[in-house]
């Protein structure tokens, strides 16, 4: 039961663009969210994150939006840049524990 | 470089085996997890172990276990391996055992097992 679902598993962009990356979860006992970037070869890093008591979070490029509502959120980052290609990983953790739930991720490539 | 280090960087071994995965954490971080990313699966939580100690336990079967000691490193140990273990096994750390912590991980460990 994937309880974090990244239902693309790829996206193109144009450099310079908007990128959209959507994370959906059917728990609603998650109260912390993260987005993690990974390269190849690399494990992956830390982006930002985003309570379940707010429902944006900016840093530069990149913002966080949750709409618990409908149990979503999504990063958005602008604009794209070609170093921005990687595999974009959302997760999730659950209230009261220490377990982060990851989605399968989204493969994006920035286009120049 | 994220100040976690895991070792070996690959390891090919066959079913029945079993195999340790080591793991540094960044200086001054109590906290462990480990990992497991199948192919075109996300990131399976295995068990955290903070200050030595287990604290939460994920998707991990009966054939592997952890352990974290006093010096902070921790190891993965998998025995009985099957073809179905083959994986990329990463380990984060981070500075304390709270729930709202980031994570920072190593290169992973990929495990192939013929």
């Amino acid at each position: 039961d994937q309880q974090v679902k990244q239902n693309s598993p790829s996206l193109s962009v144009q450099e310079g663009r908007i990128s959209i990356l959507n994370c959906d979860y059917t728990n609603s006992m998650f109260d912390y969210f993260l987005w993690y970037k990974k390269y190849p070869a690399e494990g992956p890093t830390f982006l930002i994150s985003i309570s379940s008591i707010k429902d944006k979070n900016e840093d530069g490029r990149f913002t966080v939006f949750l709409n618990k509502s409908a149990k979503h959120l999504s990063l958005h980052i602008v604009p794209s840049q070609p170093g921005d290609s990687a595999v974009y990983f959302c997760a999730a953790n659950l209230s009261g524990t220490y377990k982060y739930i990851f989605g399968t991720g989204t493969r994006l490539k920035v286009l120049a | 470089d994220s100040g976690v280090t895991q070792t070996p960087k690959h390891l090919i071994t066959a079913t029945g085996q079993r195999v340790t995965l080591r793991c540094s954490p960044r200086s001054g971080d109590l906290s462990v997890y480990w990992y497991q990313q199948s192919l075109d699966q996300g990131l399976q939580f295995l068990i955290q172990y903070y200050n030595g100690e287990e604290r939460a336990k994920g998707n991990i079967l009966e054939r592997f276990s952890a352990q974290q000691f006093p010096d902070l490193h921790s190891e993965l140990n998998l025995s009985s391996l099957e073809l179905g273990d083959s994986a990329l096994y990463f380990c984060a750390s981070s500075v304390v055992g709270d729930f709202y912590n980031e994570q920072f991980f190593g290169p992973g460990t990929r495990l192939t097992v013929l």
